[in-house]
Parts: structure tokens; sequence; C-alpha cells
């Protein structure tokens, strides 16, 4: 079956820690996105890839960065700049704008900073 | 710029009461309109979405939602809650050829369901 992966579900960081949280799809989609998510505030988005080898910044892109070297592929990693990184992050993905960008998510990642 | 907002941040419905949840938008363009839900520590679940055509779309677990353009509105509606709803609900909005950035979000509607 078709879908986005994430890994791992839950994860857990110390201070000054970099962390890489991986998103995989096999939906063939061109478009993937990594958006935040706390308490009350729904999606903010970080960082997002129309093509392979090009990515954009998001609203809350400090702290964060992005390759998109494959299709497939769009980790992202939380580097220690990220001042309060404790949070869910969901990554998705779609056939972007030319089907009004409906997109798919994956099961999300839980991270904690020890 | 775009916006989604909803207007309720918690709504508490009797089981086997019906629902109605409120998402208004403000948008250029011609919208494409999504409602998504998400159970705790899960993704987004597509519940339906609206492109073009009748303005009444059904979707799945028996939820639907309306197109009102003359009141930017694109409510989430089911006629009977199942305690398995109680959950966290997103409306979004889209277009065709524009926003390359994706979709933008409202801040979503938590759903208690009371027994």
């Amino acid at each position: 079956d078709g879908g986005i992966t994430q890994s791992p579900k839950y994860l857990f960081r110390k201070e000054g820690q970099n962390v890489t949280l991986s998103c995989e799809q096999n939906l063939n989609h061109d478009a993937m996105y990594w958006y935040r998510q706390d308490p009350g505030q729904g999606l903010r988005l970080i960082y997002y890839s129309q093509i392979v080898n090009d990515f954009q910044k998001g609203d809350i892109a400090e702290g964060y960065s992005v390759s998109r070297e494959k299709k497939e592929s769009f980790p992202l990693t939380v580097t220690s700049a990220q001042k309060n990184p404790t949070a869910f992050y969901l990554c998705a993905s779609s056939y972007g704008t030319r089907k009004g960008n409906e997109q798919f998510f994956g099961p999300g990642t839980r991270l904690t900073v020890l | 710029a775009q916006s989604v907002t909803q207007p309720d941040i918690h709504i508490t419905v009797s089981e086997g009461a019906s629902l109605e949840l409120r998402c208004n938008y403000s948008y250029g363009a011609t919208p494409y309109l999504f409602w998504y839900v998400q159970s705790p520590g899960q993704g987004l679940q597509l519940l339906l979405k609206y492109f073009s055509g009748d303005t009444l779309v059904q979707g799945i677990k028996g939820f639907e939602a309306e197109f009102k353009r003359s009141q930017s509105s694109f409510n989430l509606r089911k006629p009977s809650v199942h305690w398995s709803d109680a959950a966290e609900y997103f409306c979004a909005v889209g277009a065709l050829g524009g926003g390359a950035d994706g979709l933008t979000f409202g801040k979503g509607t938590h759903l208690i369901i009371q027994p």
C-alpha cells in the first residue's frame, strides 16, 4: 500500500544535540512538507519542497534544516539552535498545486527534549 | 493572504446528537477546501474535500460538508455522532495552481463526546 512513513515514533533529545526525523513516501508525490504541532497552535509550516533538490522555508524554519536528495525522502534535522523543540512533528506530501495541494500525512514523530 | 478560521476551540456533543463544526475562509482565488481529522498522537486523515461541482460533499465516517461561497464557509456536519468521533478536526484551504507552500490550516476544533 502507498503511504507516508515517519520514524521514529518517539524521539528523545538531550540539550545541545541535533536529531534527524525521517519521512519517506511511496505515493510518487512531488511536494513534501514538515509541520510542527503544539497544543492549541494548530499546524505550523517548517519547510516545504516542491521538487527534488529544492526546498523553501516555511513560517517557523529557524533552528531546523532539511534536504531533498530523493523524491521519496524529506528528512528534517532539529538543531541545537531550536530553543524549544519539544513538539509533535508531522510530515505530509502532495501532488502539488496541480491538485489543489491536497495533502497526505504521516503518523507523526513526538520529540521530547530531556 | 489566505486564512482559515475555526471559531470553536472546543465543542461538546452528546453521543447520538447531531454535530456541526464551523469553518470560515478567506481566499482570493477559487478555493479548494478540506476537512481533516486527527486522533490523539496520530497523523491527519482526510475526511472530505471540495474542488468544484455540488456544494454538498460527502466524506468518510458519515460526515458531510457544505460549501457556501456567499458566506465563505465550509461547515462540517454529522447527523449522529459516535464516541469514536472524539478527535481534533482541522479545516484547510488550498487553490489550483496557487500556494506553493501548500494548504492553510485552521487552528482546529477539539470535539468531546459525552455518553
